[in-house]
C-alpha cells in the first residue's frame, strides 16, 4: 500500500478555501486517490475519488499533478460545519484492506 | 433510503468477555467491512464480506472474527476482549468488491473495563 502523508492539523476561517495537500511517493500505476471526512463520534463519509489531473464534485476538488507524488482536496468557503478530520487514501478500487492514517483535522473559526 | 446501521450504539463489557456487533448494509449493497478506531487514530481495517464470503483481513488477531448472512447483514465478534480493544467499530457497505466508495456506519463505541 503505497503511504501518505499529512499535515496533521490545519487552521481556517469562514468563506476561505482550505486546501490540504497528501504526498504519496510510492503511488503505484492503478492506484486512486480517495478522501474522506470524520466528524467526532461519526463514520467516515466519503467527499472525492480521482485518478489524474482534476476531479471536482458538489463538495469539493481534487488536483492531482501529472507525477501523481501529491494530490491537494480543495475545499472551497469552509464554514463552522467544515470542521472535522480529513483523510487521504491511496490505493486500487478493490484494495480491500485500506486503513485510514492519522489524517488532517481542520479547524474553520467563525 | 436508510444508511448503513449498527447496534448497539455503545457497550460496556469486562475484560476477558465476548462481544457481538451488528451491521445493516444499505439496502443493495453485498459488501461490508469492519474497521477499529482507537481514540485519535484513523479507522483500521479489520474484514471485508463480499457475498457472504470474506475477501479481506487486516492485521487482527484470531479473537476476531466476523460472519455475513443471506440477506447481507453482518455480525463482528470479538472474544477475550482485552482492555486495548476499546474503540469505535465502524461498519462500511459498498455496492460492490471495490472500496473506493464505501458507506460508514455510525459505529459502536466498545468500552472494556
Amino acid at each position: 500500500l503505497a503511504k501518505t502523508t499529512q499535515p496533521i492539523s490545519m487552521d481556517s476561517y469562514e468563506g476561505q478555501e482550505v486546501n490540504i495537500t497528501c504526498s504519496h511517493n510510492n503511488i503505484a500505476t492503478n492506484d486512486y486517490i480517495t478522501w474522506y471526512q470524520q466528524f467526532p463520534s461519526q463514520g467516515p463519509r466519503f467527499i472525492i475519488q480521482g485518478y489524474k489531473t482534476k476531479v471536482t464534485n458538489e463538495v469539493a476538488s481534487l488536483f492531482i499533478p501529472a507525477d501523481r507524488k501529491s494530490s491537494t482536496l480543495s475545499l472551497p468557503r469552509v464554514s463552522l460545519s467544515d470542521t472535522a478530520v480529513y483523510y487521504c487514501l491511496v490505493g486500487l478500487p478493490d484494495d480491500y484492506k485500506l486503513s485510514f492514517g492519522a489524517g488532517t483535522t481542520v479547524t474553520v473559526r467563525a | 433510503d436508510a444508511g448503513v446501521t449498527q447496534s448497539p450504539t455503545h457497550l460496556i463489557k469486562t475484560r476477558g468477555q465476548h462481544v457481538t456487533l451488528r451491521c445493516s448494509p444499505i439496502s443493495g449493497h453485498k459488501s461490508v467491512s469492519w474497521y477499529q478506531q482507537v481514540l485519535g487514530q484513523g479507522p483500521q481495517f479489520i474484514f471485508q464480506y463480499y457475498e457472504k464470503e470474506e475477501r479481506g483481513r487486516g492485521n487482527f488477531p484470531d479473537r476476531f472474527s466476523a460472519r455475513q448472512f443471506p440477506n447481507y447483514s453482518s455480525e463482528l465478534n470479538v472474544n477475550a476482549l482485552l482492555l486495548g480493544d476499546s474503540a469505535l467499530y465502524l461498519c462500511a457497505s459498498s455496492q460492490h468488491l471495490e472500496q473506493g466508495q464505501q458507506f460508514f456506519g455510525p459505529g459502536t463505541r466498545l468500552t472494556v473495563l
